[in-house]
């Protein structure tokens, strides 16, 4: 298994520009979350997904929007980027079976808005 | 609201120089508890998840303990590849599984 991967590593924007961050998981996850990590920060959560369809606003949605078509795919879409969003994102996922709830978390997007 | 923080900020160890880092929360119905390691530029490794009070687990040189206020990540003569950013995060009950993050404590350990 691949666990969660992401793509791009890293990306340049410019104010304005728009994009979407991929994520992808290959553990037949239920669940599935996007988190923002700045300097001195702790991960904070944006959106997040209980299943195909199902997605809500976690603590910093403003400026991004989600979709969950399928359990493996969870992108996030930044529209009219701006400095603020200049992070280092990451997806995990998990699912709440056996009472293990443990997230697993990808190797993340640097974003640098300019 | 949930909070967890985490101290010190940063630690710098000599190899083999054990100590303990911690991790304080509040939550209304912990669910659990979860230890992570995050080293530079990569995503954080799930270390270890604690469900109650009064519960130890161990791997290696790292043992994670907790009480109903706080959580203790103890070191035992750590090595320079045990240095990373060490992160906690509670899990309430009823929320979809969300994580509430500390800062984290950025250990180094030297020769």
């Amino acid at each position: 298994n691949a666990g969660v991967t992401q793509t791009p590593k890293f990306r340049i924007l410019k104010i304005g520009q728009s994009m979407t961050l991929q994520c992808t998981q290959d553990m037949n996850h239920n669940y599935m979350y996007w988190y923002r990590q700045d300097p001195g920060m702790g991960l904070k959560l944006i959106y997040y997904s209980v299943g195909a369809g199902i997605t809500d606003k976690g603590e910093v949605p403003n400026g991004y929007n989600v979709s969950r078509s399928t359990t493996e795919d969870f992108p996030l879409r930044l529209e009219l980027a701006a400095p603020s969003q200049t992070s280092v994102y990451f997806c995990a996922s998990s699912t709440p079976t056996g009472g293990q709830e443990t997230q697993y978390f990808g190797p993340g997007t640097r974003l640098l808005v300019l | 609201e949930d909070q967890v923080t985490q101290s010190p900020e940063a630690l710098r160890l000599q190899e083999g120089e054990s100590s303990s880092l911690n991790c304080s929360y509040t939550v209304s119905g912990l669910r659990g508890l979860f230890w992570y390691r995050q080293d530079p530029g990569k995503g954080p490794e799930f270390l270890f998840t604690l469900y109650s009070a009064g519960e130890e687990k161990e791997k290696e040189r790292l043992k994670a303990t907790l009480t109903k206020k706080e959580s203790f990540l103890h070191i035992t003569a750590p090595k320079p590849e045990d240095s990373a950013t060490y992160l906690c995060a509670v899990q309430a009950a009823g929320t979809a599984s969300k994580l509430t993050f500390g800062t984290g404590t950025r250990l180094q350990v030297t020769l």
